[in-house]
């Protein structure tokens, strides 16, 4: 079956360190990569995607996600983390002949001053 | 920026009665979906509408629901006999001709009781 696993629920990091948010998936076929956000009462906001090309695919905001086609992974990054950067995170793929996303589970992010 | 929008925000129903969920994709946008996240669980798709016709469905959407383009700009979701199950955030979606990032709105809670 096709999944999408973030394997943290919560990741904890103080104000201007890096940031690393784990996404892995397990589908057939090449997907496509997406990172979305959603902060309190609003809705999945897009940050970044990956479809072909680099590996390192730059978003909003001052993300970036890696894509590593041998580990199967598409971690979201932040070199500097900002206390407005928390809020709730969601990897999600797509393979190229459906429609669906394919949603992780989501990892809380909260930065602390 | 243009955004999706969906009415209305909450949406609280006795259980058996009919409630429709509205949703305004963005403007040039051919592409529909819907989504919907039960409390503490995954973004789950339901369904795909493209050209006034269902592209794909999930097993999940079953023949309670069914979705309508009624004009140039609603796209619904018409649940015709809630259950107590049915209670979650339910999100629209659309994307356009030349993207692959299908763009959120902020979600309709529905309550079920």
């Amino acid at each position: 079956a096709q999944s999408v696993a973030q394997p943290e629920d919560q990741v904890n990091v103080a104000e201007g360190n890096p940031l690393t948010v784990k996404c892995t998936y397990s589908v057939s076929g090449n997907p496509y990569l997406f990172w979305y956000v959603q902060y309190p009462n609003r809705g999945l906001q897009f940050l970044l995607k990956y479809i072909t090309g680099d590996n390192l695919v730059k978003g909003s905001y001052g993300f970036e996600a890696e894509f590593n086609k041998s580990q199967t992974s598409f971690h979201l990054k932040k070199p500097s983390a900002l206390v407005s950067d928390s809020a709730l995170y969601f990897c999600a793929v797509r393979l190229f002949n459906t429609d669906k996303l394919i949603f992780g589970t989501g990892t809380r992010l909260q930065v602390f001053p | 920026e243009p955004e999706v929008t969906q009415t209305p925000s909450h949406q609280v129903t006795q259980m058996g009665q009919e409630v429709i969920l509205r949703c305004v994709p963005i403007s040039n946008h051919l592409y529909f979906y819907w989504y919907r996240q039960i409390l503490g669980q995954k973004v789950e798709f339901l369904v795909s509408f493209y050209n006034n016709e269902i592209s794909e469905k999930s097993e999940i959407f079953d023949d309670q629901f069914s979705v309508e383009r009624p004009d140039g700009s609603n796209f619904t979701l018409k649940i015709r006999s809630t259950k107590l199950e049915d209670s979650a955030m339910y999100f629209c979606a659309s994307t356009g001709q030349e993207t692959d990032t299908q763009y959120f709105g902020p979600g309709t809670r529905l309550t079920v009781l």
